[in-house]
């Protein structure tokens, strides 16, 4: 296990509801990065966060948005939700600073919006 | 175009075979190189990091050419346990944004 939680597991919501998603990142890690992953499909970058700010977002529109706390866990904030929403959103954690670029993923939460 | 483009897939291969995996990205400004590995409805999880130099682990060989902007990952001996979407992934400078590949889907028969 990466050490990275997520939640919740599943969730399911209807057209133009907001939804918030939670990820707490793995010890000693200070940067936090979300990802949509339809089906059949890669992951896509959506943003990342580190210490409190964003740094570096996708090709997603406004209505995506986020936070981090000062203990490092994040949230992905989706306002006015559309059928397209539905998928497995990740975050990663992992620590700035090194050379070494692995990220740490969580186990996802399951997005459906009828 | 894709910014990482994998073959498309599926691969299905008798336990023992080898399998080899195709993968190009377009941003020559990439720098580093990934194998990404990921089980059915499970988080992707880093297989390896590819350097231009190969590596190799165990029965996993991966391969960078930077001239043609190619990424190739080599499994030899295929276990049913390998079965599984691998994602062709790259990261461009030090945004530490990883792009990934659609994945191709690799099921090993017994």
């Amino acid at each position: 296990e990466t050490g990275v939680t997520q939640s919740p597991t599943h969730l399911i919501k209807t057209r133009g509801q907001q939804v918030t998603l939670r990820c707490s990142s793995q010890s000693g890690h200070n940067t936090v990065s979300w990802y949509q992953q339809a089906l059949g499909q890669g992951p896509q970058f959506i943003f990342q966060y580190y210490r409190e700010e964003e740094n570096g977002r996708g090709n997603f529109p406004p209505r995506f948005s986020g936070l981090q706390f000062p203990n490092y866990s994040s949230e992905l904030n989706v306002n006015a939700l559309e059928l397209d929403d539905s998928a497995l959103y990740l975050c990663a954690s992992s620590q700035a600073g090194g050379s070494y670029n692995e990220q740490f993923f969580g186990p996802g939460t399951r997005l459906t919006v009828l | 175009r894709k910014e990482v483009e994998q073959d498309p897939g599926p691969f299905n291969v008798p336990e023992g075979a080898t399998v080899a995996f195709n993968c190009t990205y377009s941003n020559s400004a990439s720098q580093s190189f990934f194998w990404y590995r990921q089980d059915c409805r499970k988080e992707p999880k880093l297989l390896m990091s590819v350097y231009s130099s190969g590596n190799e682990d165990g029965r996993f060989t991966a391969q960078l050419n930077r001239a043609s902007q190619y990424i190739s990952l080599l499994i030899r001996d295929s276990k049913l346990s390998d079965s599984a979407t691998y994602l062709c992934v790259v990261n461009v400078g030090s945004a530490r944004q990883l792009t990934f590949g659609s994945g191709t889907q690799l099921t090993v028969l017994p």
